[in-house]
């Protein structure tokens, strides 16, 4: 039983440019999440969602970000226009309903 | 949800029992403990969650006093692989929302 699939593991992109990170979730999840890590520092929730709808985006950035999980396929996490502080490790979870949260390796984005 | 207090840091020899407490004062009666692990460079594993009663997994042992304002986690045969950051979380039910991380407890397993 597959656990959440991130890709790509590493990401580097040059200011300006668009990242794209993919988070495949657990079998029979409908429920994705976001966190943020920072260089040296903990785990900040960004967004949560449930098959085509935002539930939460309470930590998202208001602009540049935006994040999707459609019907059919991985759930997206879009950041336009990078900068360099936007440099850290991207973190997706999923569960079913009443079950933990099961993260994935997540996706470390470098901008240069 | 709940504030969590846990220890910055603690050392457990190879082959012993770690303890990892934390604090929940203000825990309401329909907040659940959770706990995770993040080993560096890697996503944060889910170790075990209850409500009040003591809990047991293959990982380990969640003891939650009667009270409910505080909780041990319990590595009965701490390994090397164990070294990591843990934390614990508290959040309202069992179901679905935000998991919010404080600063945990980093955990160094010496040999």
């Amino acid at each position: 039983n597959a656990g959440v699939m991130q890709n790509p593991r590493h990401l580097v992109r040059r200011r300006g440019q668009e990242a794209r990170l993919r988070c495949s979730p657990m079998k029979g999840h409908s429920h994705v999440y976001w966190y943020r890590q920072l260089p040296e520092e903990g785990l900040k929730f960004m967004v949560y969602l449930q098959k085509e709808n935002i539930i939460d985006e309470s930590g998202m950035p208001k602009e540049r970000f935006s994040a999707e999980f459609p019907k059919e396929g991985p759930s997206i996490l879009r950041i336009q226009q990078v900068v360099r502080g936007d440099s850290a490790a991207y973190f997706c979870a999923s569960s079913s309903e009443n079950q933990p949260q099961h993260f994935g390796d997540g996706t470390r984005l470098s901008i240069l | 949800d709940a504030k969590t207090t846990q220890p910055p840091s603690m050392d457990c020899a190879e082959g012993r029992a770690a303890n990892l407490p934390c604090n929940h004062s203000t825990i309401s009666g329909n907040e659940y403990v959770y706990w995770y692990r993040q080993i560096h460079s890697q996503g944060p594993q889910y170790i075990i969650h209850g409500l009040k009663n003591n809990e047991t997994n293959e990982m380990a042992s969640l003891i939650i006093t009667e009270d409910r304002k505080s909780s041990t986690l319990i590595l009965p045969h701490a390994t090397l692989r164990d070294t990591a950051v843990y934390y614990c979380i508290v959040r309202v039910s069992s179901n679905t929302g935000k998991l919010i991380f404080g600063q945990g407890t980093t955990l160094q397993v010496k040999p």
